[in-house]
């Protein structure tokens, strides 16, 4: 199992800044999963973490918008950068083994 | 993307009764997974169900898998209010690689 401790649990933001989300995890994993859910809507995979190399991003996200950091195997960081209000959502970060994902508890971004 | 869909979107019940909800999905997979949120917060694990197998139980809970519909269906029995929550479908098409969820069904269990 694992434990996911993220934040901020939830922020308002002014639109055209930018908003750091740490995820810690309590035991090494290789790769990490940030997700988008939107209101009212499913998850969608915005880009997989993996420590000591670039992340990976799903079509439609690039990494000038969500820059993500992973400088050790328990820890990793999304950005959203320059934000609009369409980029209020619930954030979420995961870890993946072959049976089952953990997740964080989300973080609830509201941009005015 | 969204690998599959699930109906209905929407489901409300009664204490006591039962709740299915089905979810398809388009590609091969390995395994089927379902997840409940609750309020908008993080995910947590109910059940996994594997490409070879046919139907599984746990607790309360009756999944089965038809691969060759390529769909899946979660029971949920005698349903109580903390049962309140949206329930998502999500593929694993290469063990341990990554999720694909479904839409989701939110269910509502009125006491």
């Amino acid at each position: 199992s694992a434990v996911i401790s993220q934040k901020p649990s939830r922020d308002i933001c002014q639109r055209g800044t930018s908003l750091t989300i740490q995820c810690q995890v309590d035991s090494q994993v290789t790769m990490m999963f940030w997700y988008r859910q939107q209101p009212g809507q499913s998850l969608t995979l915005i880009a997989t973490a993996n420590q000591g190399s670039e992340a990976t991003y799903e079509s439609g996200f690039v990494i000038d918008k969500f820059p993500i950091s992973r400088p050790n195997l328990t820890f990793s960081t999304l950005t959203v950068s320059n934000m609009s209000p369409e980029d209020s959502s619930i954030y979420l970060c995961s870890v993946y083994t072959p049976t089952e994902a953990f997740f964080g508890q989300g973080t609830r971004l509201t941009v005015v | 993307s969204q690998q599959g869909e699930e109906d209905p979107q929407a489901l409300s019940i009664q204490e006591g009764e039962n709740a299915t909800m089905n979810c398809s999905y388009k590609t091969s997979i390995n395994n089927l997974q379902w997840y409940r949120q609750n309020s908008g917060r993080g995910l947590v694990h109910l059940i996994l169900i594997r490409s070879n197998e046919r139907e599984k139980h746990s607790g309360r809970l009756r999944v089965t898998l038809d691969t060759s519909k390529k769909s899946s269906s979660l029971l949920i029995t005698a349903s109580r209010a903390a049962d309140t929550a949206s329930y998502f479908c999500a593929t694993d098409r290469s063990a341990g690689n990554k999720l694909t969820f479904g839409g989701g069904t939110r269910v509502l269990v009125k006491p």
